[in-house]
């Protein structure tokens, strides 16, 4: 057990529509990441937050949007939800305010289906 | 701006048998590298990780890999595989100081019996 929850862990819903995924971070860990994992394009890193500051952003389309709270955890939403977007979507945490030396601590990641 | 090659999508191989999971990466910068492997469900797991020293670094499960800074790669072993370790493996790299981990596009290792 990693220590990071992530909930929903399948999330059902249709084109058009808005979603809100939840990650809690490891106990002591102030960085949360996003990445979206898909067959064809891999582990792809959406956006990284630090003690609810936004340090770094990746490949984020501009209809998903994230935050990290006071209490550290973080939502990705995603909204106008295409068929392109059914992914896994997998949250880290870090000790560290930058990727650094330090390894990420994944969850299990939520399964996003788009019909 | 750093990338990170696999070069097998896929490696079967039987138990017992020796394995090399092949990573190569690119940086203009002085880098940190990672091996993570994802079990079936399950979210990535740090398998082992390169920061500096010895460029023969060991992780759990019997798993070892070599830094070669010369040839820019970080190549993933195991001398003999067991049905268990069936799984994708990923190799990462970051930057020092950098904010970003960036990830390969995976191996996918499967065990025979």
């Amino acid at each position: 057990d990693s220590g990071v929850t992530q909930t929903p862990k399948h999330l059902i819903t249709a084109t058009g529509q808005r979603v809100t995924l939840r990650c809690s971070p490891r106990s002591g860990d102030l960085s949360v990441y996003w990445y979206q994992q898909s067959l064809d394009q891999g582990l792809q890193f959406l956006i990284q937050y630090y003690n609810g500051e936004e340090r770094a952003k990746g490949n984020i389309l501009e209809r998903f949007s994230a935050q990290q709270f006071p209490d550290l955890h973080s939502e990705l939403n995603l909204s106008s939800l295409e068929l392109g977007d059914s992914a896994l979507y997998f949250c880290a945490s870090s000790s560290m305010p930058g990727a650094s030396d330090s390894p990420l601590h994944f969850g299990n990641g939520t399964r996003l289906t788009v019909t | 701006a750093q990338s990170v090659t696999q070069l097998d999508s896929q490696v079967p191989v039987f138990e017992e048998a020796p394995v090399e999971l092949r990573c190569n990466y690119s940086s203009s910068v002085s880098v940190y590298l990672f091996w993570y492997v994802q079990y079936p469900n399950q979210g990535l797991q740090l398998l082992l990780k390169y920061l500096s020293g010895s460029t023969l670094v060991k992780g759990i499960n019997g798993f070892e890999a070599e830094f070669n800074k010369s040839q820019t790669s970080f190549h993933l072993r195991k001398p003999s595989v067991h049905i268990s370790d069936t799984a994708e493996y990923f190799c990462a790299v970051s930057d020092t100081g950098g904010f970003k981990t960036i990830f390969g596009a995976g191996t996918r290792l499967f065990v025979k019996a």
